[in-house]
């Protein structure tokens, strides 16, 4: 079974421009996380997706950052303007079920960089 | 969520067993106890879980105390690939997302 899948590995990108972060679910996963991870910071969360809903965005940390997965497959995580302070590793994860007793499965990030 | 508290580090001997503690005395009856390590800069990896009985699988046990308040993480036989960051979380039924605190940084030495 594939894992998840994220894309870029990593993205260097000027402040106020524009970044697109792309993760692919395991198939058959209706849940749908993204995390993050900024400098000396400890992993946070930034929202959840059941299908193509937004079931928690609670995370998300300013209207600078928009989450869709339109079709209930893969999700895009885009920034737009980036700041310096967007720097970090952005993580997906997906689970089959959200009920307590299940592990999710992490993706291995994309390190996005904002100079 | 309940709070959980770690060691902020730990040394372990190659080939011996790695013990993690974890307290989280405000734990409430429907969170689980969780456990995830990150290794180096790899995306979090699911380790084990449990409610109130002890549990084990191919990666480790889980020790739950009886009034639930604190938990041990038990690495059987530690190898230098389990050095890593490892993180004990409670979560509830209720929702999905998961709490990361600053975690332990377990280190496999030969």
């Amino acid at each position: 079974e594939a894992g998840v899948t994220q894309f870029p590995s990593h993205s260097v990108i000027e402040k106020g421009q524009t970044v697109t972060l792309r993760c692919d679910p395991i198939s058959g996963h209706d849940n749908l996380y993204w995390y993050r991870r900024v400098m000396g910071k400890e992993i946070k969360f930034l929202l959840h997706f059941v299908k193509e809903s937004k079931q928690d965005e609670s995370g998300m940390p300013n209207n600078r950052f928009l989450a869709e997965r339109t079709g209930g497959t893969y999700s895009t995580l885009k920034v737009q303007p980036a700041e310096l302070e967007d720097s970090g590793v952005y993580f997906c994860a997906s689970s089959q079920d959200q009920r307590a007793g299940h592990g999710y499965t992490f993706g291995s990030g994309t390190r996005l960089t904002v100079v | 969520d309940a709070k959980t508290t770690q060691p902020p580090s730990m040394d372990c001997a190659e080939g011996r067993a790695a013990n993690l503690p974890c307290n989280h005395s405000t734990i409430s009856g429907n969170e689980y106890v969780y456990w995830y390590r990150q290794i180096h800069s790899q995306g979090p990896q699911y380790i084990i879980h449990g409610l109130k009985n002890n549990e084990t699988n191919e990666m480790a046990s889980l020790i739950i105390t009886e009034d639930r308040k604190s938990s041990t993480l038990i690495l059987p036989h530690a190898t230098l690939r389990d050095t890593a960051v490892y993180y004990c979380i409670a979560r509830s039924s209720n929702t999905g997302k998961l709490i990361f605190g600053q975690g332990t940084t377990l280190q496999v030495k030969p």
